[in-house]
């Protein structure tokens, strides 16, 4: 059964630090990996998303991490703000289509605090 | 607002009653994805709609819930005989294809009391 693991299940820094988010996953085949952001009651907006062949990814103070092999991705904050605030959700695509191919984490839950 | 729309945003009804939400994706994107979300986990998969047919229902959709894409661009989830148990977020997202991006809604926040 595809899943998306991800830790830890909620985190809390003070503005400024950086902070680290891991997602393991075991879905096959693999098509890519995506995070989103997802503000308290509203709805997940992308972040990135990254093919079999990419290593690394960076959005502004975001770096995403592949390690295909491993099956493991990390989402790298970098100078946090208190606007970082969020439920940061992993999700896995399998190749071949249909919904049922995007297996979504259940998200690390992320405070900064001023 | 080219984004995805869902509407309304919010809404509280009466156990038993029905109620329809609406979800209007990027005018280009062929697929379009019903989810539903409850506090401190990860969006679950309903049902998803390639132009107007249905091709994937999760066993999370019940015989109370329907939804429709008649003419291939918005699309409606309708929940008849509400139960507590279905208060959640239900999240609409639409991409071109399988594999490329999805792109989400804001989101219906159900309330049923």
């Amino acid at each position: 059964k595809n899943q998306v693991e991800q830790s830890p299940q909620s985190l809390i820094i003070l503005e400024g630090k950086n902070c680290t988010l891991q997602c393991n996953y075991t879905v096959s085949p693999f098509s890519n990996l995506r995070w989103y952001k997802q503000d308290t009651g509203r709805g997940p907006v992308s972040l990135t998303i990254m093919t079999f062949s990419e290593n690394t990814k960076s959005n502004g103070r975001y770096t995403a991490t592949l390690d295909a092999d491993t099956k493991q991705s990390s989402l790298h904050i970098t100078a946090s703000q208190l606007s970082d605030s969020a439920s940061y959700i992993c999700v896995v695509s399998a190749s071949g289509g249909g919904a049922d191919g995007l297996t979504f984490g259940k998200g690390t839950h992320l405070i900064i605090q001023p | 607002d080219t984004g995805v729309s869902q509407n309304p945003r919010h809404k509280i009804t009466k156990r038993g009653q029905n109620v329809t939400f609406r979800c209007d994706p990027i005018s280009e994107h062929n697929r379009l994805y019903w989810y539903r979300q409850t506090l401190g986990q990860g969006p679950e998969f309903l049902t998803y709609f390639q132009n107007e047919a249905q091709l994937e229902k999760s066993r999370l959709l019940s015989d109370r819930f329907s939804a429709e894409r008649p003419k291939g661009s918005f699309s409606t989830l309708e929940i008849q005989r509400t139960e507590q148990g279905d208060s959640a977020m239900y999240l609409c997202a639409s991409s071109f294809g399988g594999a490329t991006e999805a792109f989400f809604g804001q989101g219906t926040r159900l309330t049923v009391v």
